[in-house]
Formats: C-alpha cells, structure tokens, sequence
C-alpha cells in the first residue's frame, strides 16, 4: 500500500511570491491534515479536511490556505510568501473513525520550502 | 487548550543502555497518546500509540504507558541501538469541533543519539 504522497520535496522560492503544496493521502484515507515544522517553532498545525471541507485550522494568518478534492488529495497554498515562511511543510492522512475521531495519523516525507 | 511536554534533548547515550524520555499532557477529555520518531531529511513515523487509561503501546522494543493518573505516556527502550537516533515526538489527539475533526498536538521533540 503506498504512503502519504507530497511533492515536490524541494522548492525554493522568492519572497512575494506564492506556493502550492500537494498532498495525496493513502488510499482508502479521507482526512487530510497539514503541518508546519520549523526550528523555533516545532510542528504546528495549519488545517484538516475531511469531505473537500475544511473541518480545523490553526493560528495561521489568511496567507494559508488549502482545499481537498474529491479523491481526497489536498492542496496548500501560501501567498505573498514571507522569511519567515521557510519550514518542512508535513501533510498527514487518516482513516476517520466517526465514534473515536481519533485514528493515527501517517505522515509523508513532506515539502521542505526555502523563502529567500 | 491541549499541551505536551517533553524533556529537553539532546540526550545521549552508549549503544545498549536504557532509554526514558519523559512525556507529560494536558488535555480536555480523553485523548488518544502518539509517540511519532523522525529519522534526518524525513517526514514522521509513527512508532507507537495507544488510545485509553493503562494502555501500553509498543513497537520495535519500544514501550509507552497511558498513565491518567499522571498525565504522562514516558517512552522506554531497554538497550538502544546506534539506529534509534533519531527526534522523538510525543503527541495527542482530541475530537474538536463537537467531533467532526481531530487535531495532533505535538510536543518539541526530544533528540535522542546514540553511540558505539
């Protein structure tokens, strides 16, 4: 079974510019969730979708931005890209159990993005 | 809101010996307990988890105890290896928005190196 897809791996980009992120999950997952990971900051959450909704997001300004689409591949977005923006950028999948909510999440190898 | 702590890395140690990194939370609810391991240039693997009170997870000689009592899910390994280095990160899941999502909350990570 293949893992949690994203591409590209690498991507270097100029500030004021702005960036696409894909994700495509195991199959069989419907929820897709997205992760920033920085030195200072650590992994933080950004958004899940579930159903091509978003269903949680985190404190990240408007900037950020995602959807999923019916085959439950995810996209991320970031405008007017900023320094500060540089991180390894994670997306996760999971079987969405409705009573537990709480399955595990897989990772995939995620989008390492340099803003200079 | 929901936090985990774990103790500061890095810690070292001599191949064989016995490994603890201390993990402790703060959750609403009853939330499910991760422990995520990330080798370098790589995205996150789950490497054990478990879901109630006095649950053990446990995987690859690795083992972790839900302790409620304590809030805590501390990680053990009785005789590491030179191929455990790596950053561990404890994490949580809780249901948000009245269950239709869950979200992961992570800890900063605990870089563990192990030599010859």
């Amino acid at each position: 079974k293949a893992g949690v897809t994203q591409t590209p791996r690498y991507l270097i980009k100029t500030r004021g510019q702005q960036v696409t992120l894909s994700c495509s999950p195991i199959s069989g997952h419907r929820s897709v969730s997205w992760y920033q990971q920085t030195p200072g900051q650590g992994l933080q959450f950004l958004f899940e979708y579930f159903s091509e909704t978003q269903r949680n997001k985190g404190n990240f300004p408007g900037r950020f931005s995602g959807r999923q689409f019916s085959n439950s591949r995810s996209e991320m977005n970031v405008s007017t890209l900023e320094l500060g923006d540089s991180a390894l950028y994670l997306c996760a999948s999971s079987l969405v159990w409705a009573r537990r909510g709480r399955a595990e999440a897989f990772f995939g190898q995620g989008t390492r993005l340099t803003v200079v | 809101g929901n936090s985990v702590t774990q103790m500061e890395g890095p810690v070292t140690l001599s191949e064989e010996a016995f490994l603890t990194i201390n993990c402790t939370y703060t959750a609403t609810g009853y939330p499910s307990l991760f422990w995520y391991v990330q080798y370098p240039g790589e995205g996150l693997q789950l490497l054990l988890k478990a879901t109630k009170a006095d649950d053990k997870g446990s995987n690859k000689g690795f083992e972790a105890t839900y302790r409620k009592e304590t809030t805590s899910f501390h990680l053990e390994k009785g005789s590491v290896q030179v191929s455990d280095s790596a950053v561990y990160f404890c994490a949580l899941s809780s249901l948000v928005n009245t269950g239709t999502a869950s979200k992961l909350t992570f800890g900063t990570g605990t870089r563990l190196q192990v030599t010859l």
